[in-house]
């Protein structure tokens, strides 16, 4: 599986742009990136994935560097909801399309 | 509501006495997978299952078992519990491989310890 490199942690003042760097610089050319977060001891939360292109839903964006190497998450208004670890993730192929490999992830403070 | 259900939430046992915890999905979905979290080890795939009566160990599969007899539910048992296992356990579920961009979705989380 690709790895993804994050930052431990990062701040963000709410209703500001929260930018979350990643990168995967070993990606595969199939492979997508994902991202999940985790509020507290919570089941881990789907919020977006991409191959290529640029991808927005109503709750984040992603952009993907043209050579696929790295990958930011954007949330655009912060809140203080917001506040989790959240974790990039390169889905794997194959046998193990289903195994999602989490690394330690960056743990995002929003504050007032 | 779409959801991975998860019982019991919270569990304390002692060392040695057989222990289950359910998982149930309402979505039909084909794949489901068992993790544990640890601090400092992020997210370990214990067990997974591909289809009804389909199961293969994931990485960390010592010391569990796992059945799935239908395919809304995939019980965790601990035949014998050992300390070791102390852990934040999640069920999660996926569609299936049909198509490479499904999402899974994740129980809310069973805090195990075993004394």
């Amino acid at each position: 599986d690709a790895k993804t490199t994050q930052p431990p942690s990062m701040d963000c003042a709410e209703g500001r742009a929260a930018n979350l760097p990643c990168n995967h610089s070993t990606i595969s050319g199939n492979e997508y990136v994902y991202w999940y977060r985790q509020i507290h001891s919570q089941g881990p939360q789907y919020i977006i994935h991409g191959l290529k292109n640029n991808e927005t839903n109503e709750m984040a964006s992603l952009i993907i560097t043209e050579d696929r190497k790295s990958s930011t998450l954007i949330l655009p208004h912060a809140t203080l909801r917001d506040t989790a670890v959240y974790y990039c993730i390169v889905r794997a192929g194959g046998t193990s399309y289903g195994k999602l490999t989490f690394g330690q992830g960056t743990i995002l403070t929003v504050h007032p | 509501e779409a959801q991975v259900t998860q019982n019991p939430r919270y569990l304390i046992t002692v060392t040695g006495k057989k222990l289950t915890v359910t998982c149930s999905q309402n979505m039909n979905h084909e794949y489901m997978s068992w993790y544990r979290q640890d601090p400092g080890l992020g997210l370990r795939q214990i067990y997974y299952s591909m289809n009804v009566e389909v199961t293969d160990k994931g990485d960390v599969p010592e010391g569990y078992k796992v059945s799935r007899k239908e395919k809304r539910n995939f019980p965790l048992i601990l035949e014998s519990p050992s300390p070791n296992q102390t852990s934040l356990y999640f069920c999660a579920s996926l569609r299936s491989r049909a198509t490479s961009t499904d999402t899974q979705y994740f129980g809310p989380g069973t805090r195990l310890t075993v004394l």
